[in-house]
């Protein structure tokens, strides 16, 4: 089974601190995906990234930005918090779509991020 | 570019009732995927089924059942003699052929009573 894991669950936070959410997969995935979701809106889409050290904007990349150094491993960092960014963040990974296999996105359990 | 719609913000049904879930898509390309997904309270959104564009037969999958309609651009998922366990929110997504990115509808919370 694919596994998707987030470092926290909740995570409670100052305005204007750094913020670093990680997520891990454990099915050698190429694609990963950050998500922010927040009711009404469904889920849209801050980055993504195909390939080690490659990245590309979604839909609401203002105010986030992102780290992939291993294959496994994407970080989402939110450099300066504001409390407008207070949501629930969700980690995703699938093959690429040129791969053989499950097209699938397949999630972790989400952190809810709360700015005061 | 990609849309997709699930016109229902909210669904509350007593147990054992039917309940359809509406989503309606819109995309010029001619080959694309159509996903549902289940996030229930824990969170974590779960994989309930894909289609792609030349597939339009239904599919039952136990008590779940999905109906896509190509002429209207629609993806329409039935819960029959739902339970409270069905509780949670449902998500339509979208991607292309060789797209990468899943474009998501707004979600439809279900909320099934005892």
């Amino acid at each position: 089974d694919v596994k998707v894991t987030q470092s926290s669950r909740y995570l409670v936070k100052r305005t204007g601190e750094k913020v670093f959410l990680e997520c891990v997969q454990d099915m050698d995935h190429e694609n990963m995906f950050w998500y922010r979701q927040d009711p009404g809106l469904g889920l849209r889409l801050i980055y993504f990234s195909y390939d080690v050290k490659m990245k590309e904007k979604g839909d609401i990349p203002e105010g986030y930005s992102v780290s992939r150094e291993k294959k496994e491993r994407f970080s989402l960092i939110l450099e300066s918090a504001s409390t407008n960014q207070t949501s629930m963040y969700l980690c995703a990974s699938s093959l690429s779509p040129y791969a053989s296999g499950n097209l699938e996105q397949y999630f972790g359990p989400g952190t809810r991020l709360t700015v005061t | 570019a990609q849309k997709v719609t699930q016109a229902q913000t909210e669904i509350s049904v007593v147990e054992k009732e039917d309940v359809t879930l509406d989503c309606v898509y819109e995309t010029r390309d001619t080959t694309y995927y159509l996903f549902w997904y289940k996030q229930p309270p824990s969170g974590e959104l779960v994989f309930l089924i894909r289609r792609n564009s030349f597939d339009e037969q239904n599919e039952i999958s136990g008590r779940y059942s999905w109906n896509f309609q190509k002429s209207t651009s629609s993806f329409n998922f039935t819960i029959t003699a739902s339970q409270v366990v069905d509780s949670a929110v449902y998500f339509c997504a979208l991607r292309l052929e060789y797209g990468n990115k899943l474009v998501f509808g707004a979600g439809t919370i279900l909320r099934v009573k005892s």
